[in-house]
């Protein structure tokens, strides 16, 4: 079955620290992966995505993440984080089903920046 | 641009009521999309419509909940028994031309159901 997985619950970093949140996915076919951010207070938006090419996508506010293949892996980057990036992310991978589609989505992560 | 429009923000039920979500989407998105989120979980697709049309609704538990898009824009979601196990945050999404390529949401309602 198709399915994604955020392994780390929480993590908590220091302003201006790098990051990594881990995601794994399990798809049959070619993923369609994203990464959406839910801020406190805030609906979730779209941070980046991946269909295909350059496995280093680059998204809003510094964000990038690198699709692996062969680790099933879409893990999530930032170079120097800022206590604005507290939020929670989700990672997610398009499920295709005949002519349709739905996103299949992790628990998230819940990013902690302290100051 | 306004964005995802949902109402009411807050709902607090007994098992047994009855509750409806109402939500405006983007002008313009023809696809919309109703989620549940259970309190530390990701989101859970529940229905989605493209224009009027039901295009997948096979996660909604049709014994209680319904929902409907009838001119194709605003879209009301109703439980018509709430149990304790719906307790959620439910959420309400839009995009255009194509499921699911980038989602708008709103801001949710959050349920509880004592």
């Amino acid at each position: 079955a198709q399915s994604v997985t955020q392994p780390d619950a929480r993590v908590t970093v220091s302003e201006g620290a790098s990051l990594q949140l881990r995601c794994k996915y399990s798809y049959s076919g070619t993923p369609y992966l994203f990464w959406y951010v839910q801020y406190p207070r805030q609906g979730l938006q779209l941070l980046l995505k991946y269909y295909s090419g350059d496995p280093v996508v680059q998204g809003v506010n510094g964000f990038e993440a690198e699709f692996i293949k062969s680790n099933s892996s879409f893990h999530l980057r930032k170079a120097s984080v800022h206590w604005s990036d507290s939020a929670v992310y989700f990672c997610a991978v398009r499920d295709n089903v005949g002519d349709n589609s739905k996103l299949i989505w992790g628990l998230g992560t819940s990013l902690v920046v302290n100051p | 641009e306004a964005g995802v429009t949902q109402s009411p923000r807050y709902a607090v039920l007994q098992e047994g009521q009855a509750v409806s979500f109402w939500c405006d989407p983007i002008s313009g998105h023809d696809t919309l999309y109703w989620y549940q989120q259970p309190r530390d979980q990701g989101p859970q697709l529940l229905v989605y419509f493209r224009d009027e049309a039901v295009i997948d609704n096979s996660q909604l538990p049709s014994d209680r909940f319904s929902a409907v898009r009838p001119k194709g824009t605003n879209s009301t979601l109703k439980i018509q028994s709430a149990k304790q196990g719906d307790t959620a945050t439910y959420l309400c999404a839009s995009s255009f031309r194509g499921a699911h390529e980038r989602l708008f949401f709103g801001h949710g309602t959050k349920l509880s159901v004592l």
